[in-house]
């Protein structure tokens, strides 16, 4: 069965980078691309963007063209979101998702907290 | 950008009613509009593709339908388990978009 495993939760001070991993099994790694979601403490989803897995070109939605960075490695079936100069308005659960089309699997997310 | 909107924000209701959420696109999304249902402290978790297709294990007392701007979500007879937040995702246009969400709760 496909399995998404991201990293454990973070605490980080305004400024420091990060570097989120999502684990990916049960399928083979480059047949879907892998989109990431943030989720703001008690608000909505927010799209992030999506990196091709056969490529490795990420595209990112406006909000996070400047301090966030997909990447992987296909060896070992794992993506990566790194954020870099952390705000405190990064403080969110993050997730990561497989998808062909609609979002059928998701990791389980992982908490950022960024706080001085 | 596509905007999602969906109406109500809070809706509670009782065990066994019939339930309707809402959600309206800025533009016509030929209907690539998807349901997740998230519960406190989960993952999202898909109930709906492409308007009106039940996900694999998703109950029969899901259902969607819809057309161009206008997309519903019906849980025929609601469950205690159903207590949950809801959102709408349009998947016809780049970037993918929520909806802000509709929280289900047991009256």
């Amino acid at each position: 069965q496909i399995q998404l495993v991201q990293s454990g939760p973070e605490l980080k001070k305004p400024g420091e980078s990060l570097k989120i991993s999502c684990k990916a099994s049960g399928y083979t790694f480059t047949d879907y691309a892998m989109q990431w979601v943030k989720q703001a403490p008690g608000k909505g989803l927010q799209y992030m963007g999506w990196i091709n897995t056969q490529t490795g070109k990420p595209t990112y939605a406006d909000d996070f063209k400047e301090r966030f960075v997909f990447s992987l490695e296909t060896s070992a079936s794992t993506a990566y979101l790194q954020i870099n100069n952390l705000k405190n308005e990064d403080t969110a659960t993050y997730f990561c998702a497989p998808t062909g089309n609609w979002f059928a699997y998701w990791g389980q997310g992982t908490l950022v907290t960024v706080s001085s | 950008d596509i905007q999602m909107t969906q109406s109500p924000s809070f809706l509670s209701a009782s065990v066994g009613e019939r339930v309707t959420l809402s959600c309206k696109a800025s533009q016509n999304i030929n209907k690539y509009l998807d349901w997740y249902q998230q519960k406190l402290g989960e993952a999202p978790k898909l109930l709906i593709y492409n308007t009106n297709n039940l996900h694999t294990g998703i109950p029969s007392r899901f259902s969607g339908s819809g057309s161009g701007t206008d997309y519903t979500l019906t849980i025929s007879s609601l469950q205690p388990e159903d207590v949950a937040t809801y959102f709408c995702l349009q998947r016809n246009s780049w970037p993918r978009t929520f909806g802000g969400g509709t929280k289900l709760e047991l009256k």
